[in-house]
C-alpha cells in the first residue's frame, strides 16, 4: 500500500458531463501530481501541485483543472467529457520535488 | 524537452532466466534522476530501482539492477532469476534533479515494456 488514496476506483459517466477525481496523498507528503495514462498516449503528466500552490503543468486540456486544499488532499475536475478522455488517471505523492513519487492505484474513467 | 524511449513492446522470459529491459532518454541537463516503475495487472504503479546520474554506480535492489550509461543516455534494467510475480508492464522515467521551470519534480515515461514470465 503506497499510502496515497483515490476515488472513486472506476467512474463510468456520459458525454458531456462533469466527474471530479479525489486524491489523498501520502501523510507528510506536500507534493501532488495528476498523471493520465491511455493506450495510445500513454503516461501523460497533468499538473503538480505543492502545498497547495500549482507548481507545473503538463498536457492538461482547458476542460480540466485541479486543485489542492489546505489539508492537502487534490481533486481533478474534468467537464465537457469525450470519449477521449476516458483513461486511467493516476495521483502521485512526494515530500519534496526530489522524493521519490508514491501512486495511488487510480481511477478508472469511462465515458460513453 | 526531455524524452524517454522504449523500444521493445514486449518481452519474454522464462522462470528463473534473466531479461533485461532497454530504455534510453534524451536530456540537455547534466544532473537528474532515473526510474523504473512496475505496473502489475492490478494497475498500481511501483517503484523498482532509483538512480542518481551523479552516481556512477549502478543502483541495484535485491534481483534488479540497471546498467547506467550516461554518455549513451541508457538506461536498462536487468531482472535476474525472473519470478511469475515479475509479470507487469515496466516503464523507464526520467526526473531533473533541480526544482524551477515547469519541471519541478515531474515524472516523464517511456511507454512501458510488456513482461511476460512463462513457468
Amino acid at each position: 500500500d503506497s499510502g496515497v488514496t483515490q476515488t472513486p476506483k472506476h467512474l463510468i459517466t456520459a458525454t458531456g458531463q462533469r466527474v471530479t477525481l479525489r486524491c489523498s496523498p501520502r501523510s507528510g507528503d506536500l507534493s501532488v501530481y495528476w498523471y493520465q495514462q491511455s493506450l495510445d498516449q500513454g503516461l501523460q503528466f497533468l499538473i503538480q501541485y505543492y502545498n497547495g500552490e500549482e507548481r507545473a503543468k503538463g498536457n492538461i486540456l482547458e476542460r480540466f483543472s485541479a486543485q489542492q486544499f489546505p489539508d492537502l488532499h487534490s481533486e481533478l475536475n474534468l467537464s465537457s467529457l469525450e470519449l477521449g478522455d476516458s483513461a486511467l488517471y493516476f495521483c502521485a505523492s512526494s515530500v519534496h520535488y526530489n522524493s521519490p513519487l508514491h501512486f495511488g492505484n487510480g481511477t478508472r474513467l469511462t465515458v460513453t | 524537452a526531455q524524452t524517454v524511449t522504449q523500444s521493445q513492446p514486449e518481452m519474454s522470459v522464462q522462470e528463473a532466466e534473466t531479461v533485461t529491459l532497454s530504455c534510453t532518454y534524451d536530456t540537455s541537463e547534466s544532473d537528474y534522476y532515473l526510474f523504473w516503475y512496475k505496473q502489475p495487472p492490478s494497475r498500481q504503479m511501483i517503484l523498482v530501482i532509483r538512480q542518481e546520474a551523479y552516481k556512477q554506480q549502478n543502483a541495484t535492489e535485491n534481483r534488479f539492477s540497471v546498467n547506467f550509461q550516461k554518455a549513451a543516455k541508457s538506461f536498462s534494467l536487468k531482472i535476474s532469476d525472473s519470478q511469475l510475480g515479475d509479470a507487469a508492464m515496466y516503464f523507464c522515467a526520467y526526473r531533473r534533479s533541480n526544482a524551477g521551470g515547469t519541471s519541478y519534480g515531474k515524472l516523464t515515461f517511456g511507454q512501458g515494456t510488456i513482461l511476460t514470465v512463462h513457468p
